[in-house]
């Protein structure tokens, strides 16, 4: 069956970067694209942008511009995404997704000095 | 940017009661290929968010059919036909007729 397994818990200090995991197993990596999203209390579910798993290619909401990058390692079936110069902001919990109907069980990002 | 306005963002009901979720896009999400993807998920606390409802009406498999969605264009609704226990949490419509997919802002549905 399909399944999106995500790396762990992190604690960063603000300014660092963490870099998030999403191994999928069950189906042909390469055949769906992978999309991420960022769910705060406050703000809901927002959508963080999507990376084509064959190609590369990236897609990116504007606000995620600068601050996230998708990237893949085809040989091991996993999609990363890394956040960069972190702000207590940024404190999420972050899914990964295959199409709508898949999702990973989420990774808590937790900013702080 | 779509925006998709979900509404009531509470819900209270009981056991047995049929409520219904309104959600409103700011553009037209029929897809140039005629569907139309306008999908409903559901989040139990401290679960991800589990599709109930693609494509507008289409149960996902495994979904219960007191779900049913509907709608059109930009106007659309989830209605569950007598509330159950395990239904409680906060459900989001979601579009993925454009590239970036947008969420509502979810509507939280509680035992009165």
């Amino acid at each position: 069956q399909v399944q999106l397994q995500q790396s762990g818990a992190e604690l960063a200090k603000p300014g660092s970067s963490v870099k998030i995991s999403c191994k999928a197993s069950g189906y042909t990596f390469t055949s769906y694209y992978i999309s991420w999203i960022k769910q705060t209390t406050g703000q809901g579910l927002e959508y963080i942008g999507y990376i084509n798993t064959g190609s590369g290619g990236t897609n990116y909401n504007e606000k995620f511009k600068g601050k996230a990058t998708l990237t893949v390692d085809k040989s091991s079936s996993t999609a990363f995404m890394q956040l960069s110069s972190l702000t207590p902001d940024d404190s999420a919990v972050y899914y990964c997704a295959r199409v709508i109907a898949y999702w990973g069980q989420g990774t808590l990002v937790t900013v702080s000095s | 940017d779509v925006v998709l306005t979900q509404t009531p963002p509470t819900l209270s009901a009981t056991i047995g009661q049929s409520v219904s979720i309104s959600c409103r896009s700011s553009q037209s999400l029929l897809h140039s290929n005629g569907n139309t993807y306008l999908n409903w998920l559901l989040q139990r606390p401290g679960q991800p968010p589990q599709l109930l409802i693609y494509l507008v009406s289409r149960l996902e498999s495994g979904v219960p059919n007191r779900f049913s969605g509907s709608g059109s264009g930009t106007d659309f609704t989830l209605k569950i036909s007598g509330v159950e226990a395990e239904d409680l949490g906060v459900y989001y419509c979601v579009q993925s007729t454009h590239a970036l997919w947008t969420f509502g802002g979810g509507t939280k549905l509680e035992l009165k």
